[in-house]
């Protein structure tokens, strides 16, 4: 496709279970990121990728939340023991080289944690 | 750390009505600044930025201004219009320094016919 795609748009889980939100970001991309963004919120910065490494992973909250992006493409982000408090919307963006600040967003993957 | 103050929402605006939204920065090194907005049911987009002091980044009708003496990046439009109601989110980030972006709260802008 022509953007930043995830998958899937909503989830709904319930407290303890394990989670994957996937990201297909724009070909050719090597920089991939991801947020987290609470109500009210801005995006919150979890980590990012430079092609299959995660160069800055700064921003997970936890051991609960892991990333992996194993062929520098497709990423997925996954969260172990679910809590409430996870509940967010899960930003993906990638671009086209490191550090340019122009990252192209998907529209979220929502999660509810009941 | 890095951190961006931007003026709380909702803002209720009549079509073609001045917009300004604050937005200020706390960095310590010499960060680059970005509005990103994001309209109802889209991804953010970016919208303009700035990569040094007195720079001014402009898309849109959009106009932003890299104030280093007083630490603002406010955003502002001569005439809003009703496809201008979105979110709009002032960013930061030291690209010599590798960070990722850091954003504001956000702000949404609500234009009225």
């Amino acid at each position: 496709g022509a953007g930043v795609s995830q998958t899937p748009s909503n989830k709904v889980t319930e407290k303890g279970k394990y989670v994957e939100l996937r990201c297909d970001p724009i070909s050719g991309h090597t920089a991939l990121y991801w947020y987290r963004q609470s109500l009210g919120q801005g995006p919150e910065f979890l980590i990012y990728f430079q092609g299959t490494g995660a160069a800055d992973d700064s921003g997970l909250p936890n051991d609960r939340f892991f990333a992996v992006r194993p062929e520098g493409s497709v990423s997925t982000l996954k969260i172990q023991r679910t809590e409430r408090g996870d509940s967010a919307v899960y930003l993906c963006a990638s671009s086209e080289l490191l550090n340019t600040g122009e990252l192209f967003f998907g529209e979220g993957s929502r999660l509810t944690v009941l | 750390g890095d951190s961006v103050t931007q003026m709380e929402g909702p803002v209720t605006l009549s079509e073609e009505a001045f917009l300004t939204i604050n937005c200020t920065y706390t960095a310590t090194g010499y960060p680059s600044l970005f509005w990103y907005v994001q309209y109802p049911g889209e991804g953010l987009q970016l919208l303009l930025k700035a990569t040094k002091a007195d720079d001014k980044g402009s898309n849109k009708g959009f106009e932003a201004t890299y104030r280093k003496e007083t630490t603002s990046f406010h955003l502002e439009k001569g005439s809003v219009q009703v496809s201008d109601s979105a979110v709009y989110f002032c960013a930061l980030s030291d690209l010599t320094g590798n960070t990722p972006l850091v954003f504001g709260k956000g702000t949404r802008l609500s234009v009225i016919a």
